[in-house]
């Protein structure tokens, strides 16, 4: 069984460029959540698929947007990047809305 | 607004001995998860433990045992026999029964000395 994984691990931008994340949830899992986590911080919800709608979203700005496809793989997409984007991204899959979730390895982005 | 309270940044345990971490939560719900989550320095967020608030049995996985008091809105995590493996940071987290998304603490490191 695969478990989560993300793409890529690491990732350099500049300001104002834009970036797209990615993940496959793992399988037999329907749901995938994503999360930013600043350093020295715990993460925090950006927003939420279960089966390719959007399921809840966080305190986080319209130019955070995503997407789920119908193998239930995700992209996180971030539009104007600012310095404070700079952080891991990392993202869970469950099976379904109230399941344990298990998370990815995470995207290391920083902005210049 | 459910919040999560991590008090303990750092902790330090003897390899062999046991160590408490601590957490306390804030919910006006009554059906919810709680969860910790160990975060190596590889940066991969692994789940330890998890429990339904309905149940009133404390979860146990190996060494890794809650003290889950819903009264008190408190969930600790005790780790026995300790080993330099455990040596992460260490996230409580909170899941209410009516969304889908988890509230973090803000963790606490945990050091194992050999």
């Amino acid at each position: 069984e695969t478990g989560v994984t993300q793409s890529p691990t690491h990732l350099i931008k500049t300001r104002g460029q834009q970036v797209t994340l990615r993940c496959s949830s793992q399988s037999g899992h329907n749901t995938v959540s994503w999360y930013q986590q600043a350093l020295g911080q715990g993460p925090q919800f950006i927003f939420q698929y279960y089966r390719e709608e959007e399921n809840g979203r966080g305190n986080f700005p319209p130019r955070f947007s995503g997407l789920q496809f119908p193998n239930y793989s995700s992209e996180l997409n971030v539009n104007a990047l600012e310095l404070d984007d700079s952080a891991l991204y990392l993202c869970a899959s469950s099976p379904g809305l109230d399941g344990t979730q298990y998370f990815g390895p995470g995207t290391r982005l920083l902005v210049l | 607004a459910q919040t999560v309270t991590q008090s303990q940044p750092e902790m330090s345990v003897q390899e062999a001995e046991t160590v408490t971490l601590s957490c306390t939560y804030d919910t006006s719900e009554s059906d919810y998860y709680l969860f910790w989550y160990k975060q190596p320095p590889s940066r991969q967020m692994i789940l330890v433990i998890r429990q339904e608030a309905y149940k009133q049995q404390n979860a146990t996985e190996n060494r890794f045992s809650v003290n889950f008091q819903k009264a008190a809105k408190s969930f600790s995590l005790k780790i026995s026999d300790s080993q330099l493996g455990d040596a992460a940071m260490y996230f409580c987290a909170y899941q209410g029964g009516s969304q889908g998304n988890l509230i973090f603490g803000k963790g606490t490191k945990l050091s194992v000395k050999p």
